[in-house]
């Protein structure tokens, strides 16, 4: 069964330092999102990725993240300057196109833990 | 139903049991619902959606039962089991999807507060 795949599983940083998330979607998705989920509470969406642009972004998504899709196959997200309330799981999600209501797949996620 | 802060509602029950759980959704304007599952260290699972034309909806032992007058949305997993033990999320997608986003939005999920479910052998 395809799935998404995110790398690292977890990493530990240094506040103020820059950290990489990476995806790697469902090959024939087209639609690509970023959500976060700190520790105990719920997952929230942080961006929505469209025809390599951003089509939506929350309020947590501020001039500290940005998202890129370097090639064909990888979706990136970048916590430029990172803050102790970055720490949280961050899950990159897919879904198809041309399904009005289609699954939303989520990868197993990134633990970000910053010190 | 839901809960404020890291305080999640549980849910306990024994194998074979059938199990409801509920969330209480809030915005009117949403016209896509669906549960997930999550269990620890992975991200969320779908298990059943549901469009709000609709009121009820099954899958396999599950069922997605939605309320819009009180803004309710329940799952109800028949014969539960030990491997359906995890937390359990509703998530809802408003309807004010505009052709400018090519339907991302679509996949613009508000997230309830989770419900774990712990079943017992």
């Amino acid at each position: 069964e395809p799935e998404v795949t995110q790398t690292p599983s977890h990493q530990v940083t240094q506040m103020g330092q820059e950290v990489i998330l990476r995806c790697v979607p469902i090959s024939n998705h087209l639609y690509f999102y970023w959500y976060r989920q700190i520790l105990g509470q719920k997952v929230e969406f942080l961006v929505s990725f469209y025809n390599n642009e951003i089509s939506e972004k929350s309020e947590i998504f501020d001039d500290q993240f940005s998202v890129e899709r370097p090639d064909g196959s990888n979706f990136t997200l970048k916590i430029r300057s990172t803050k102790l309330e970055d720490s949280a799981m961050y899950f990159c999600a897919s879904r198809t196109s041309g399904v009005l209501y289609g699954e939303l797949f989520f990868g197993e996620g990134s633990r970000l833990t910053v010190l | 139903g839901e809960s404020v802060g890291l305080h999640l509602p549980t849910l306990s029950v024994q194998e074979g049991d059938n199990s409801i759980i509920n969330c209480a959704y809030s915005n009117s304007a949403s016209d896509y619902f669906i549960w997930y599952k999550q269990e620890s260290g992975k991200g969320p699972q779908f298990i059943i959606d549901i469009r709000s034309n609709m009121d009820k909806r099954q899958g396999q032992r599950v069922t997605v039962l939605l309320n819009k007058t009180v803004k309710h949305l329940s799952l109800q997993i028949a014969a539960t089991q030990p491997g359906d033990s995890a937390v359990y999320f509703c998530a809802e997608n408003r309807g004010d999807h505009h052709l400018v986003h090519g339907g991302t939005s679509y996949g613009k999920l508000t997230f309830g507060q989770g419900t774990i479910l712990t079943v017992h052998p």
